[in-house]
């Protein structure tokens, strides 16, 4: 059973404009949230973070938000650039789970010039 | 900069031929893990290290071992590869304590010959 989806496997976005990814998640315990990008033959980079006690994080281009009650958050990346893209990996951990990261199954977009 | 770092970015073994792959970090982070990723799916872990404490997933493959000498090195043993171990193997650090960023190494990508 998968704790985090991403239901999107691609997307493309032009250059300029909004990209949004989706993720989602069934586990309750879930109180920490991330975001990884990662280019092809590299390890996953960490991106932005947000913890349950907020709905929105915001660092430069990028900006997280949490729905909780609906188990949802996305990633904007406004205005999108072509170094943009790569492959985003959302992953969720709890208090429970230790530092144990459960992450979704990637979304790669392209942003195209 | 403090960083991960695995050697060698890129290893091709024989089918079966014992093979080790090597992570460090200079981050003095207390967690280590090892995760395997095949294509653009998500990151599977594969074991992490609390300290010295080792702790398997339950679906790790007993053809997969793990050694942590030291606070800054880490191993991950192959004993008898097969075609399907061929994959990117990625090593993560964290904190004990949280927040629960994991920061990764640029990973080492495996052929099986």
């Amino acid at each position: 059973d998968q704790q985090v989806k991403q239901n999107s496997p691609s997307l493309s976005v032009q250059e300029g404009r909004i990209s949004i990814l989706n993720c989602d998640y069934t586990n309750s315990m879930f109180d920490y949230f991330l975001w990884y990008k990662k280019y092809p033959a590299e390890g996953p980079t960490f991106l932005i973070s947000i913890s349950s006690i907020k709905d929105k994080n915001e660092d430069g281009r990028f900006t997280v938000f949490l729905n909780k009650s609906a188990k949802h958050l996305s990633l904007h990346i406004v205005p999108s650039q072509p170094g943009d893209s790569a492959v985003y990996f959302c992953a969720a951990s709890g208090s429970s789970a230790g530092n144990m990261l459960t992450f979704g199954g990637g979304t790669r977009l392209m942003v195209k010039p | 900069d403090a960083m991960v770092i695995q050697n060698p970015r890129y290893q091709v073994t024989q089918f079966g031929k014992p093979v080790t792959l090597s992570c460090s970090q200079t981050l003095n982070h207390n967690v280590m893990y090892w995760y395997q990723q095949k294509s653009s799916q998500a990151p599977k872990l594969l074991f992490h290290y609390y300290d010295k404490d080792f702790n398997n997933e339950a679906d790790t493959p007993d053809n997969f071992q793990s050694r942590r000498p030291n606070t800054s090195f880490c191993f991950l043993d192959i004993r008898s590869p097969g075609l399907g171990d061929a994959a990117m193997y990625l090593c993560a650090t964290s904190t004990l304590d949280g927040p629960y960023e994991q920061y990764f190494g640029p990973g080492t990508r495996l052929t099986v010959t």
